[in-house]
């Protein structure tokens, strides 16, 4: 099971926010996290818990291991104004809830 | 560039069957997972069904296991769900998208997403 925190978020252009998610058991790095936007398929931000993928602004960053990761995004542009989702990328292949984030 | 483009959908009945397709394009077919993930507002995202590079192990969520059935056609860079006696809890959004299977099991690139509407 996958609990993000929170499950939803407010800030303004420029802010700097993290987003949390706890696993029920260990499961080392295997998390991913996807953003979505309304009417959008998720989009792909960071696998492998830390490693951001190919095309994804530097200003997105994910951390964390075992139970506990984390999304940092820096610097925030009006474009990054989304639905942020983790998943676990070992069977079962879990999501969490999702995290709104809307401008504050 | 690496596109997955879905065909199908619509309103089925219960206990009837639908097809939902999706077509890849961009990439080389043959060497890549693909799954299929559901959406709800209820639910949220929910892994429904992979399908190896090659065809030949599939897997899936218990919620449809026995009900519905992944395939994939590498002559028309197609894969399939097959989704038989859907129920009114099938209801969802239900995209395709491409798996990484290397470090863990994760969706790179996704489908636009069909509507599903189990409905009598």
């Amino acid at each position: 099971q996958l609990t993000q925190s929170p499950a939803s978020l407010s800030a303004s252009v420029g802010e700097t926010v993290t987003i949390f998610c706890q696993a029920s058991q260990s499961i080392s790095t295997y998390l991913t996290w996807y953003q979505q936007t309304p009417g959008q398929a998720p989009r792909l931000l960071v696998h492998s818990a830390s490693t951001l993928q190919a095309g994804v602004p530097s200003r997105f960053s994910g951390g964390g291991s075992g139970t506990h990761f984390s999304l940092t995004i820096s610097n925030l542009r009006p474009e990054d104004f989304a639905t942020y989702y983790c998943q676990h990328s070992s069977r079962p292949l879990l999501f969490g809830r999702g995290t709104k984030l809307d401008i504050k | 560039q690496v596109r997955l483009v879905q065909s199908g959908g619509g309103v089925v009945q219960p206990g009837t069957s639908l097809t939902l397709s999706c077509e890849a394009s961009g990439y080389s077919f043959s060497d890549f997972a693909l799954d299929w993930i559901r959406q709800t507002p209820d639910k949220g995202l929910e892994w429904v069904a992979e399908i190896s590079y090659d065809g030949s192990n599939s897997y899936y969520a218990d919620s449809v296991k026995g009900r519905f059935t992944v395939s994939r056609d590498s002559s028309k860079n197609t894969m399939y769900l097959r989704m038989n006696s859907p129920r009114v809890d099938d209801t969802a959004v239900y995209f395709c998208a491409r798996g990484r299977v290397a470090h863990g099991d994760y969706f790179d690139f996704w489908g636009q997403g069909s509507l599903v509407v189990v409905s009598s």
